[in-house]
């Protein structure tokens, strides 16, 4: 079967920085996506890889190994407002979105 | 503000009751979704629609209708729910099924059954 695997909660320090992983498993793959999601609020989308590496966007970075199913989330300088769910997805070769259940982070002053 | 917008955000309902949840899209976009989201699970698919017409059902029971009048909204019926259907229902859409852009969600509606 398909599967996302993604830590349940985190807990980081304002200023600092986070890491959180994501490894999958997947019939074929055509992209990753990470979403935030805070409490009672939509999904908004961060960020989307497709090819090994890198790709930064300010304070957020995101990390993709597709030999190793893995990718990750990298926040810096962390805010408050950074304190929110992290969605890992993953887009198969039927372009269907296999989703993991999210990481919950919490910031801490 | 992600350019989709779901009604009613709560909504308590009795297992005999009908209500529906209503979801409108003003970024051109072909596709929509529905989701349900219980708390530490994974997204569930449950319907898509592209181009008004549906094109996945996954095996959600038959007190879950959807429908899809036009391109811009997308309805999802409810009756007879049980208890175990409470949860986050959210509305997404994206330019279409098979590529690679990503969905643009409304912030759902929390549904709880009593």
């Amino acid at each position: 079967g398909q599967n996302i695997d993604q830590p349940t909660e985190m807990t980081a320090t304002e200023g600092a920085i986070v890491q959180i992983n994501c490894t999958y498993q997947t019939s074929g793959f055509n992209g990753l996506f990470w979403y935030q999601q805070h409490a009672g609020e939509a999904p908004t989308f961060l960020s989307y890889n497709v090819l090994d590496g890198l790709e930064e966007k300010g304070r957020f970075s995101s990390f993709l190994s597709r030999s190793k199913g893995y990718s990750y989330l990298l926040l810096k300088e962390l805010q408050m407002k950074d304190s929110a769910s992290y969605l890992c997805a993953v887009r198969d070769s039927n372009y269907q979105l296999i989703w993991g259940a999210g990481t919950k982070l919490i910031i801490k002053p | 503000e992600t350019g989709v917008t779901q009604t009613p955000r709560h909504l308590v309902m009795g297992m005999t009751n009908k209500k529906s949840l209503k979801c409108e899209q003003h970024l051109g976009h072909n596709a929509m979704y529905w989701y349900k989201q219980s708390a530490k699970k994974p997204l569930e698919l449950m319907f898509v629609y592209n181009f008004k017409e549906q094109t996945e059902n996954n095996s959600v029971p038959s007190r879950f209708s959807p429908e899809c009048p036009n391109s811009s909204h997308l309805f999802l019926h409810l009756h007879t729910l049980q208890p175990e259907d409470s949860a986050l229902y959210l509305c997404a859409s994206s330019h279409g099924t098979s590529d690679t852009g990503e969905l643009f969600f409304g912030e759902g509606s929390r549904l709880t059954v009593l």
